[in-house]
């Protein structure tokens, strides 16, 4: 079964740089994801498709300070000189031959 | 640039249906297929199906089937969600959400500011 997991929370300082993690359940550690990031009071925004090979493409705005990678299973996100509105809740996204699945969610908190 | 932009909030009583509606603009409304998901009051995204506005074929989440129907407008670019036998658990804001290539039709390029639906008797 097509699975995504992530942690449900994270924190990092202004100004510092956080990766987030979402791993891709067994069997399917060759499948593309998207990042989306949901602000407080806000819908979902596209950030970005992440590639097996960490290749991504990013979407319309997103800033440079976004980043994505891979290694096996697990598809990063990196965010880097954090800024207030960066906190967020981010959430992986994949899909198989007819369903889409999300990850629960990460919640970033900028101390 | 483009643009979802969905209809206003709505309050329904149980077992009644509700209809969602997303005004989409700036590209051509037929090249990209479109998604509906939804979001419980503080709990993550659930996808509930997509529509190919091009020849109005769709397809429901299973967990959907049998209570949502996705039609589509193409003379006024607009994408619709009808939801019936709505229960309190239906109570969340539900976004359409349009690919983001024609090629890759189930990744997410463009969401919709979202529907409160309320369900309440």
């Amino acid at each position: 079964q097509l699975v995504l997991t992530q942690s449900p929370s994270a924190s990092a300082s202004l100004g510092a740089s956080v990766k987030l993690t979402c791993t891709l359940s067994s069997g399917h550690s060759t499948y593309s994801i998207a990042w989306h990031q949901q602000q407080p009071e806000k819908g979902p925004r596209y950030l970005m498709k992440l590639n097996i090979d960490g290749a991504h493409s990013k979407g319309d705005g997103i800033p440079d300070r976004f980043s994505g990678s891979s290694s096996g299973a697990e598809r990063y996100l990196t965010i880097s000189s954090l800024q207030s509105d960066d906190e967020a809740v981010y959430y992986c996204q994949t899909w198989g031959t007819a369903s889409v699945v999300f990850g629960g969610g990460t919640k970033l908190t900028v101390l | 640039q483009v643009q979802l932009v969905q209809s206003r909030a709505e309050v329904r009583k149980p077992g009644a249906s509700v209809k969602v509606s997303c005004e989409a603009s700036g590209y051509t409304f037929t090249g990209y297929y479109m998604h509906w998901v939804r979001q419980a009051p503080g709990q993550g995204l659930e996808w509930m199906g997509w529509i190919n506005p091009s020849g109005g074929g769709s397809k429901p989440a299973q967990k959907f089937q049998g209570r949502v129907t996705m039609t589509r407008d193409t003379s006024i670019n607009t994408a619709y969600m009808e939801l019936s036998g709505l229960t309190s658990d239906d109570t969340a804001v539900y976004y359409c959400a349009r690919a983001e290539s024609p090629a890759v039709i189930f990744l997410f390029g463009w969401w919709g500011q979202g529907t409160l639906v309320t369900v309440s008797s």
